[in-house]
């Protein structure tokens, strides 16, 4: 069974422009949540969508958004980005009240 | 209220020794507590998790130690091996809501031969 896929690994962006990440859940998995990994942040939730809707939503800005196709594939947006954006960004899915299982993520960083 | 508080922030073991990590947390709505393991370059995979109605959970050389009146909880590595060196981090979750994680800050272990 194929776990998360998370593309692309790694992305490098200048400042002011904006970046469109991928996630392909585990199938069968309905729910995706997308996490930013920070050395001095640590892991924070960004937002967590469940059948196309998004359910949950963490203390980001704006610039962050995401969305969730019917095949439960994710993306997630940052607009305008920041020095400060740079970070590894990690995609979770679950069945919806179960495990979560990350995948190996997409380093970011922004010049 | 929301957060997750982990230590120590780094730890030393020798082979074979046992690793101790602990985490306490505020929020009584925590009812899902599951620890992972990260890799240099990895995302994070999921370990163990354990519910309160529980009071402690093993899998393998793995166990969570749950104390619910104390809101805390830990993960003991038995026989700790250098391949158990990564980072480790606690983290909880509100009822129906286990893919919005509450992260600890992370425990770097490093298990030496």
């Amino acid at each position: 069974k194929a776990g998360v896929t998370q593309t692309p690994r790694y992305l490098i962006k200048t400042r002011g422009q904006q970046v469109t990440l991928s996630c392909s859940p585990i199938s069968g998995h309905r729910s995706v949540s997308w996490y930013q990994q920070t050395p001095g942040q640590g892991l924070q939730f960004l937002f967590e969508y469940f059948s196309e809707t998004q359910r949950n939503k963490g203390n980001f800005p704006g610039r962050f958004s995401g969305r969730q196709f019917s095949n439960s594939r994710s993306e997630m947006n940052v607009s305008t980005l920041e020095l400060g954006d740079s970070a590894l960004y990690l995609c979770a899915s679950s069945r919806g009240e179960s495990e979560a299982f990350f995948g190996q993520g997409t380093r970011l960083t922004v010049v | 209220q929301q957060q997750v508080k982990q230590s120590p922030q780094s730890l030393i073991v020798q082979k074979g020794g046992i690793s101790i990590i602990n985490c306490a947390y505020e929020n009584t709505a925590f009812d899902y507590f599951p620890w992972y393991q990260q890799f240099p370059g990895k995302g994070p995979a999921l370990l163990i998790a354990i519910r309160p109605d529980v009071s402690e959970k093993k899998e393998g050389r793995f166990t969570i130690s749950f104390n619910k009146s104390a809101k805390q909880f830990s993960l003991h590595i038995m026989d700790s091996q250098p391949g158990d060196s990564a980072t480790y981090f606690c983290a909880a979750s509100l009822s129906g809501a286990t893919n919005k994680l509450i992260f600890g800050t992370g425990t770097l272990l490093a298990v030496q031969p």
